[in-house]
């Protein structure tokens, strides 16, 4: 069956500009989470969704916003762009809630340059 | 609170031999305890994963991976290199809060 599938793969935006990720996890899975992955920071939890429910929230400021559909598909926005946004942007589901050893699995990220 | 450690962010073997990313967590709760693989410009892809039973875990590719509480360890190896080895592998752990919590990376390179 389809993996993680996330659009765009590959997006350049100017600075102070917002942008709009989106994410369809595997077919059945209703949990949907997040991560931001820099050279400098690596690889950062930014949230997780389960049931169209924010259940955690890592340690971002507010301008970095999710929400997940009725379809378990997500999407996640960045306001007011800034150049040390520039990352990938790594969406992941399982099938149940995240943090009780359900397989984790990763789509192919989408890639944010900001200019 | 948790976190994970992982010694050396490069690592190089020659082919076919011994392939050994340490990695050494934090947690204050039983973790449940992941081994992931980038290639480059790809996503993660899930080697292995330990939760609880048997602490020998068998995962994808010839990997396997030890958990060893006393030692708040899970490292990774396997036995011969190949070159399609080559890539970023990163170990997490999750266990409270619904979150995974990463290493660093090692950077797998491999010699033929």
């Amino acid at each position: 069956k389809a993996g993680v599938t996330q659009t765009p793969r590959y997006l350049i935006k100017t600075r102070g500009q917002q942008v709009t990720l989106s994410c369809s996890p595997i077919s059945g899975h209703r949990s949907v989470s997040w991560y931001q992955q820099t050279p400098g920071q690596g690889l950062q939890f930014l949230f997780e969704y389960f049931s169209e429910t924010q259940r955690n929230k890592g340690n971002f400021p507010g301008r970095f916003s999710g929400r997940q559909f009725s379809n378990s598909r997500s999407e996640m926005n960045v306001s007011t762009l800034e150049l040390g946004d520039s990352a990938l942007y790594l969406c992941a589901s399982s099938l149940g809630e995240s943090g009780r050893g359900n397989t984790i699995y990763f789509g192919e990220g989408s890639w944010l340059t900001v200019v | 609170a948790q976190s994970v450690t992982q010694l050396g962010s490069h690592v190089s073997v020659s082919e076919g031999a011994l392939v050994l990313l340490r990695c050494n967590y934090s947690s204050s709760v039983p973790p449940y305890l992941f081994w992931y693989v980038q290639y480059p410009n790809q996503g993660l892809q899930l080697l292995l994963k330990y939760t609880t039973g048997a602490t020998l875990v068998k995962g994808i590719n010839g990997f396997e991976a030890e958990f060893k509480k006393s030692e708040t360890s899970f490292h990774l190896t396997k036995p011969s290199a190949h070159m399609s080895d080559a890539a970023e592998y990163f170990c997490a752990v999750s266990g409270g809060g619904g979150k995974l919590i990463f290493g660093q990376g090692t950077e797998l390179s491999v010699k033929p």
